[in-house]
């Protein structure tokens, strides 16, 4: 069972590059997510999504684009990367979008994508 | 909106000793909370879950924590620090009624000296 896998794991742009971080997950898991972490600030939300075709908006959306095509895909494009995306992306996914129950929807996190743009 | 505060930016505590990580939380319904650590350069591994029930929640690798709804705390505990628990850990909250999933707290680097 590999879970949820990142590629790359390490990549290096430079400004005004785009390119698409790749998310996969095996446990068909509805909701996906994708996370920033940036020192002292946490994770913070980009982009969701509780199913295939359908995605929203996070905190932190601009300069991010995502599709859901299928249940397994969900990748992070950055369309004119900037320094100011210089972090560690972290994609996410659980069994439910919605809380319902004692399942408690654990949320499973891929191993990072560390992203400098330079 | 759902906020969590984890107001020590880093922990020190002597292996064999007791350690505690804060957490507060906000939120308007009640609560879905967690805890997960990272390793560095690794994701988040989750540790334990609050949903319902007994306030005292048990987890991985011998930690717990305590639900406190009216101080909103959600404190993670362990009773003996192991120098392998050096990492940095994260709270997070979710408000069952919505689809945005998890909001994390900042952080805090949890270090064990020998």
């Amino acid at each position: 069972n590999a879970g949820v896998t990142q590629t790359p794991k390490f990549q290096v742009l430079k400004t005004g590059q785009s390119m698409t971080l790749q998310c996969a997950q095996d446990m068909n898991h509805e909701y996906m997510s994708w996370y920033r972490q940036d020192p002292g600030m946490g994770l913070r939300l980009i982009h969701y999504s509780v199913g295939a075709g359908i995605t929203d908006q996070g905190e932190v959306p601009n300069g991010y684009n995502v599709s859901r095509s299928t249940t397994e895909d969900f990748p992070l494009r950055l369309l004119s990367a900037a320094p100011s995306q210089t972090s560690v992306y972290f994609c996410a996914s659980s069994y439910s979008s919605r809380g319902g129950g004692s399942s408690g929807n654990t949320i499973y996190f891929g191993e990072g994508s560390w992203l400098t743009v330079v | 909106a759902q906020s969590v505060a984890q107001p020590e930016d880093q922990v020190n505590v002597a292996e064999g000793n007791p350690l505690t990580v804060k957490c507060t939380y906000s939120v308007s319904g009640n609560p879905y909370l967690f805890w997960y650590v990272q390793y560095p350069n690794r994701g988040l591994q989750f540790l334990l879950k609050y949903i319902t029930g007994d306030n005292l929640v048990k987890g991985s690798y011998g930690f717990e924590a305590e639900f406190n709804k009216s101080q909103t705390s959600f404190h993670l505990k362990k009773p003996s620090a192991l120098v392998s628990d050096s990492a940095l850990y994260f709270c997070a909250v979710r408000d069952p009624g919505s689809a945005r999933q998890l909001t994390f707290g900042s952080g805090t680097q949890l270090t064990v000296l020998p």
